[in-house]
């Protein structure tokens, strides 16, 4: 069953970065993801496509502060330089034929 | 520029009906799947259901099939769900989403900005 598991929170500091990871079930190692950010009352926004070999296609206007990056059935969203528009909740995706699935959102606290 | 605008919330009883409409611009809509995607409150995000780009495969989550009926007009460029038999747990913000390809599938890359349904008594 494809399932994409993320840890409910996280926390760093201001001008700090942050590592956020999904992990993909077994099996699924290969998959791509995709990463949404939900900002405090609004609604999801697309980040970047994230492919096993780490490859990425940012959404527009994505700052560069956003990168992702995979390891195995782990893929990672790091964000640099925190500012505190980037307190938010993070979503993870992925799919195959008939289904789509989203993880159940890291909530990052930017201290 | 993409612009995703859902339309047709509102409160109804169980037991009810509800259609919402997602109307888009910006990019040539019948070259994209489209999906719907919904939000209980203060939950996460629940995959609904995505229809491709001439309508020649639809799916359904288990929660919603036998229930909810996904459709398109390209005519239109609009996108439309038809909600039956409605539930308490169905009380989510709806949005409507475009889903672009490369090489390892679709993925969902413009969000609408979201649509409240409410079903009490």
């Amino acid at each position: 069953q494809l399932v994409v598991t993320q840890s409910p929170s996280a926390s760093a500091s201001l001008g700090a970065s942050v590592k956020l990871t999904c992990t993909l079930s077994s099996g699924h190692s290969n998959y791509a993801i995709a990463w949404h950010q939900q900002q405090p009352e609004k609604g999801p926004r697309y980040l970047m496509n994230l492919k096993s070999d780490g490859g990425h296609i940012k959404g527009d206007g994505i700052p560069d502060r956003f990168s992702g990056s995979s390891s195995g059935a782990e893929r990672y969203l790091t964000i640099s330089g925190l500012q505190s528009e980037d307190e938010a909740d993070y979503y993870c995706q992925t799919w195959d034929t008939g289904i789509r699935v989203f993880g159940g959102g890291t909530k990052l606290t930017v201290l | 520029q993409v612009h995703l605008v859902e339309s047709g919330g509102g409160l109804v009883k169980p037991g009810g009906s509800l259609r919402l409409s997602c109307a888009a611009s910006g990019f040539s809509f019948n070259d994209y799947y489209m999906t719907w995607i919904r939000q209980a409150p203060g939950k996460g995000l629940e995959w609904v259901s995505y229809i491709s780009s001439y309508s020649s495969d639809i799916y359904y989550a288990d929660s919603v099939r036998g229930r909810f009926t996904i459709s398109r007009d390209n005519a239109k460029n609009s996108l439309y769900l038809q909600m039956n038999s409605l539930r308490a747990e169905d009380t989510a913000v709806y949005y409507c989403g475009r889903e672009a390809s490369n090489s390892v599938g679709y993925y969902l890359d413009y969000w609408g900005q979201g649509i409240l349904v409410t079903v009490s008594s």
